[in-house]
């Protein structure tokens, strides 16, 4: 059975700090990596995607990736209450091609 | 990114009826699929719905239970069968854009919460 790794959380982050989320796949011939954002009672939205290793950054965010590693990480700088919310880590690639596999999330609070 | 909209947006519903979800997406695309999201769980894919042919279902999930059409490209459904409470949760369609399907991104409808009793 592939899996993807997270921390459930809550992580608790100031305002202001940066968040660092972590995930983990077992599948070594993963792709693409993906992360979601979904808030309560709403739908995953995408954010961020990466598919080479190393960083990614778009806006406050930054996706790394490590593939010898099998690790993926999102950065959140200068978090905002805003940024509370669950974040999917989501994998396609390997035995699952065009399919996406994703991890259980980890819930963020960005506290005032 | 496409436009994805998703009828009805909640429901509740009699154990041993079904429900018929309906995906409409603003332009076509190639890919569609449906995922299943239970109270405080991730996101599960249920099949993908395949534009002329039968869809294609995970591990767990049949046809019999979760019937799904695709008469386009730019319209799916799923049919909840047979429901029982335990088939309570949120029900998501999603799509790959054409421009993105190299990348295999996918986007996501608002949801169908589904609650059974």
């Amino acid at each position: 059975q592939k899996e993807v790794e997270q921390n459930s959380g809550p992580l608790s982050v100031p305002e202001g700090a940066i968040a660092s989320l972590n995930c983990t796949y077992s599948d070594r011939g993963s792709q693409s990596f993906f992360w979601y954002r979904q808030y309560s009672g709403k739908s995953p939205e995408l954010i961020m995607f990466i598919y080479s290793n190393g960083d990614k950054e778009d806006g406050r965010f930054t996706a790394q990736l490590n593939k010898a590693s099998q690790y993926v990480s999102l950065l959140i700088r200068d978090s905002q209450p805003s940024d509370s919310a669950t974040y999917l880590c989501a994998v396609n690639g390997g035995d699952s091609w065009g399919k996406l596999q994703f991890g259980a999330g980890t819930q963020v609070v960005v506290t005032p | 990114s496409a436009v994805i909209s998703q009828k009805p947006s909640r429901d509740i519903c009699q154990r041993g009826t079904s429900l018929t979800i309906q995906c409409q997406v603003d332009s076509q695309v190639t890919m569609m699929f449906w995922y299943r999201q239970q109270p405080g769980q991730s996101l599960t894919l249920i099949a993908t719905a395949n534009q002329g042919s039968e869809a294609t279902y995970e591990s767990g999930f049949v046809i019999d239970k979760f019937p799904i059409s695709r008469p386009n490209l730019t319209f799916s459904t799923l049919t909840v069968s047979n429901m029982s409470p335990e088939d309570s949760s949120i029900y998501l369609c999603s799509v790959e854009p054409h421009e993105r399907e190299s990348y295999n991104e996918q986007f996501f409808g608002p949801g169908t919460r589904l609650t059974v009793l």
